[in-house]
């Protein structure tokens, strides 16, 4: 079965501050995607990133980036210099490859607080 | 092009009452889905729709909840009997083959 743990249920940092969010997965298939949803406190979710579980390749979006380990089943989610803005809560997801519709099965989220 | 839109954006109901929550998936997206989200609490799978079909809907948590697509398009989402634990909003979201979930704004359900 599928399943996505985000130990980390809230964190506080101060703005300027680099800020790690960690993700762990478990999957059987050996086809499958990550992804990172933002919900601000409006409440809507943003996507930010989608990965398969073919390509490794760390990733670098502005102040974004992200860490996939496949040996770790680790997909961490790191932000450079943290701004106010960036307060929201992060989900960490995971579909397996099938269809290529399978459902998005969801992590409890971590929520960062960011102070200026 | 629009979003998802999903219809009422807030329903407060009585426990026991039935309640229809509605999504427009996004113009030409094949698949759509339900989520739950509890107070503070992450997304919990409910049921997807490929076309009219719903080829996963085990997250549905007793036979009080059934959803419908019609058209391959508007999709219903029923509660009957609704009890207080049934109080969280409802997310509606919709995709192309192999992209992300692109999420409504949610229905907050309350019931009193």
């Amino acid at each position: 079965a599928q399943k996505v743990t985000q130990a980390q249920t809230e964190i506080s940092v101060v703005e300027k501050e680099d800020v790690t969010l960690d993700c762990v997965y478990e999957t059987r298939d050996t086809t499958y995607y990550l992804f990172w949803y933002k919900q601000p406190p409006s409440g809507e979710l943003v996507f930010l990133i989608r990965r398969n579980s073919f390509d490794e390749q760390n990733e670098i979006s502005g102040r974004y980036s992200w860490n996939f380990q496949k040996s770790t089943s680790s997909f961490n989610f790191t932000i450079t210099a943290s701004q106010v803005v960036d307060s929201a809560v992060y989900f960490c997801a995971l579909s397996e490859g099938g269809t290529g519709f399978q459902k998005l099965v969801f992590g409890t989220g971590t929520r960062l607080l960011v102070s200026p | 092009g629009a979003g998802v839109s999903q219809s009422p954006s807030n329903k407060v109901t009585e426990k026991g009452k039935d309640v229809e929550l509605r999504c427009d998936p996004i113009s030409g997206h094949t698949a759509l889905y339900w989520y739950r989200q509890s107070l503070g609490q992450g997304l919990e799978f409910l049921i997807y729709f490929q076309g009219n079909s719903a080829p996963d809907k085990s997250g549905l948590p007793s036979d009080r909840f059934s959803a419908e697509r019609t058209g391959g398009s508007v999709s219903t989402l029923t509660i009957q009997r609704t009890q207080q634990e049934d109080s969280a909003v409802y997310l509606c979201a919709s995709r192309e083959y192999n992209s992300p979930l692109h999420f409504g704004n949610g229905t907050r359900l309350t019931v009193t």
